[in-house]
């Protein structure tokens, strides 16, 4: 069965520059978690969403926004990005509203801003 | 302070050889925790999730232990194989949505 998809897998981008990344959910999971781990850290939650609704935030900066669509497949958008920003951007999802906590986790999509 | 802590922080082992990792947490209340496993750049693959009811549960060659009263787990690696060279992460969840990672545990297994 397919995992979750993220994509791009690799994305370059300026300072000051917007970017957006995708996570599709493995099929019937309605939740949907982002982390973001930077170089040597611990992976930090940003935000998650439960059936196209936010049902929690972490620490997600302004600069950065999330939506789950119809589909159950979410984007995180980043804009006016910053050299700190550069990490490896984590999807994970996770059936029936996160309950009976098993969560499946997607390759990552690394960010570098130069 | 990390609320989860693991230890050692990096071990290297003879290809076939068993070797055990801790993970202390102080996180409250107490979910679940899990255990991944992590390639350099890769997403986490999850090896085991236990409940506070749990005390062991087996992936294969994987078994982790569970001691909610002392706030203990391990993750044991019986007959270790190239394949197993990885970070093995700890993630102690104490709702559904936040999960405190540890740092991982480096695992080099050498033929």
């Amino acid at each position: 069965a397919a995992g979750v998809i993220q994509s791009p897998r690799h994305l370059i981008k300026e300072k000051r520059e917007t970017a957006t990344l995708k996570c599709y959910p493995i099929s019937r999971h309605d939740t949907v978690y982002w982390y973001q781990q930077g170089p040597g850290q611990d992976p930090q939650f940003l935000i998650s969403f439960y059936e196209k609704m936010q049902s929690d935030k972490g620490s997600i900066p302004d600069r950065f926004s999330a939506q789950q669509f119809s589909d159950y497949h979410s984007e995180l958008n980043m804009s006016s990005l910053e050299l700190g920003d550069s990490a490896l951007y984590f999807c994970a999802s996770s059936p029936t509203g996160g309950r009976v906590g098993e969560l499946f986790f997607g390759e990552g999509s690394r960010l570098t801003v130069l | 302070k990390n609320q989860v802590e693991q230890s050692p922080q990096s071990l290297i082992i003879l290809e076939g050889k068993n070797c055990t990792l801790q993970c202390n947490y102080t996180v409250s209340p107490f979910s679940n925790l899990r255990w991944y496993k992590q390639d350099t750049g890769r997403g986490p693959v999850s090896l085991t999730i236990m409940t506070f009811s749990e005390n062991t549960k087996s992936n294969g060659r994987y078994t982790a232990t569970l001691d909610a009263d002392t706030k203990q787990s391990s993750l044991h690696i019986t007959a270790s194989q190239l394949s197993d060279s990885a970070s093995y992460i700890c993630v102690v969840s104490s709702n559904d949505y936040k999960l405190s990672f540890g740092a991982g545990t480096t695992v080099t297994v050498r033929a």
